[in-house]
């Protein structure tokens, strides 16, 4: 079974420059999430979708942050414009669930983007 | 908001040892709880997994325990090999099911031979 793709592997932009990362979750999986991980810490979701909608978008910084999923399966992340402090790995996550209360999805990750902002 | 937090950063043991890594849980309504292991350069991978309603899980050469009462979670891992070097983190689905896990800030595990 293959697993969750993201592209590109890595970015370097300079700040105020946009970047937008690409992901396709495992094929089946109707939930999609955007963690952001910076180095040292733990995981932060970003954003959770349920098919093409979304369910969580709380810590999504939305004044340049911005996430799509228009067919319920690939998603892209943007970032508009970008800051020092974005500098992180965006990762992926799928899960099969398809109820949006549905508990205790194992979520499945890609290898990430690295992305630098200089 | 809730969290969840590990006891040391770093652990450092011998090949063949076993490694035991702990987790500390702040949100009491949590009910499902997750181990990742981190390699360098890759996304998380899913270890093993426990549900509330239990207090013990083994998986091969892993052990899962899950304290409620102190709200303690620890990863166990039977005679450890330099590949098992990585981060480890716990995750934990926070107050209602259905939401993404959350994450502590992980234990890196290294491994000497």
């Amino acid at each position: 079974e293959a697993g969750v793709a993201q592209s590109p592997r890595y970015k370097i932009i300079e700040k105020r420059q946009s970047v937008a990362f690409w992901c396709n979750p495992i094929s089946g999986h109707a939930t999609l999430y955007w963690y952001q991980q910076i180095l040292g810490q733990g995981p932060k979701l970003l954003i959770q979708f349920q098919n093409n909608g979304v369910v969580d978008d709380s810590q999504l910084p939305k004044d340049r942050f911005s996430a799509e999923r228009l067919k319920g399966v690939d998603s892209t992340l943007k970032i508009q414009p970008a800051k020092l402090e974005d500098s992180a790995v965006y990762l992926c996550a799928s899960s099969f669930g398809r109820r949006a209360l549905s508990a205790n999805e194992k979520l499945f990750f890609g290898s990430g983007t690295q992305l630098s902002v200089l | 908001g809730e969290s969840v937090g590990l006891h040391l950063p770093t652990l450092s043991v011998q090949e063949g040892d076993n490694s035991i890594i702990n987790c500390a849980y702040s949100n009491s309504a949590s009910d499902y709880f997750i181990w990742y292991k981190q390699e360098s350069g890759k996304g998380p991978q899913f270890i093993i997994d426990i549900r509330s309603n239990m207090d013990k899980r083994q998986g091969q050469r892993v052990t899962v325990l899950l304290n409620k009462t102190v709200k303690h979670l620890s990863l166990q891992i039977a005679a450890t090999q330099p590949g098992d070097s990585a981060v480890y983190f716990c995750a934990e689905n926070g107050h209602q099911a259905g939401t993404a896990l959350i994450f502590g800030k992980g234990t890196t595990l290294s491994v000497s031979s």
